[in-house]
């Protein structure tokens, strides 16, 4: 069954310091994986996506992620956090239906 | 080019009512996707529409359906509203390129509350 899960609920970062949100996945094809983010009241905006290739791929506002196949996971990383990357993120897999994982709440502190 | 729209932003039933939501796509976009998301249960697929044709459905009851026009403009509707239908409802739509993986732009939502 395709699923995604996102451990961490909820993650509070300081200003500045390093973030990592972890992803893993469960899909029975070529994972298509992608990371959401939503602010509150909004809709979803791409933040990067792996189709194939190169296992780091790098997003806007200067998020990466790591795919990694033996772990099934696809975790996403920044390593400065702005006080604006307060948002709540998904980490998705699928081709033309999507699964999302529960999303993890940002916080970030001055 | 312009992004995903949806209308209306936000929408108050009553139970017993039903509602229409709208989606209009991203310009050369055939595939239109829909999502309920919830406190409770996240993100869920609703279905999937290409060419005005149901391409994928999701698990939810009969009372949910949708459809596409020719423009690839798509719809929503809900009939017999719950309370528990309340809830942000999300069009995403992508090229749907044969054989190459596609994302998925997403609209701002619509918040529906049911009364």
């Amino acid at each position: 069954a395709q699923s995604v899960t996102q451990p961490d609920i909820h993650i509070t970062v300081s200003e500045g310091a390093s973030l990592e949100l972890r992803c893993n996945y469960s899909y029975g094809a070529t994972p298509y994986l992608f990371w959401y983010v939503q602010s509150p009241g909004q809709g979803l905006q791409l933040l990067l996506k792996y189709f194939s290739g190169d296992t780091l791929v790098q997003g806007i506002k200067g998020f990466e992620a790591e795919f990694k196949r033996s772990q099934s996971s696809f975790n996403l990383r920044k390593p400065s956090v702005h006080w604006s990357d307060a948002a709540e993120y998904f980490c998705a897999v699928g081709a033309n239906q999507f699964y999302f994982g529960t999303g993890t709440s940002l916080t970030v502190i001055p | 080019k312009a992004g995903v729209t949806q209308t209306p932003r936000y929408l108050i039933k009553t139970r017993g009512q039903q509602v229409t939501l709208s989606c209009s796509p991203i310009s050369g976009h055939r595939s239109v996707s829909w999502y309920q998301q919830t406190p409770g249960q996240g993100l869920q697929f609703l279905f999937e529409y290409f060419s005005e044709t149901q391409r994928n459905k999701g698990n939810f009851p009969g009372r949910f359906s949708g459809r596409q026009f020719s423009n690839s403009r798509s719809e929503m509707n809900v009939s017999t509203l719950e309370l528990g239908d309340s809830a942000l409802y999300l069009c995403a739509s992508s090229p749907r390129t044969s054989g190459k993986p596609n994302e998925q732009f997403f609209g701002p939502g619509t918040r529906l509350t049911v009364l």
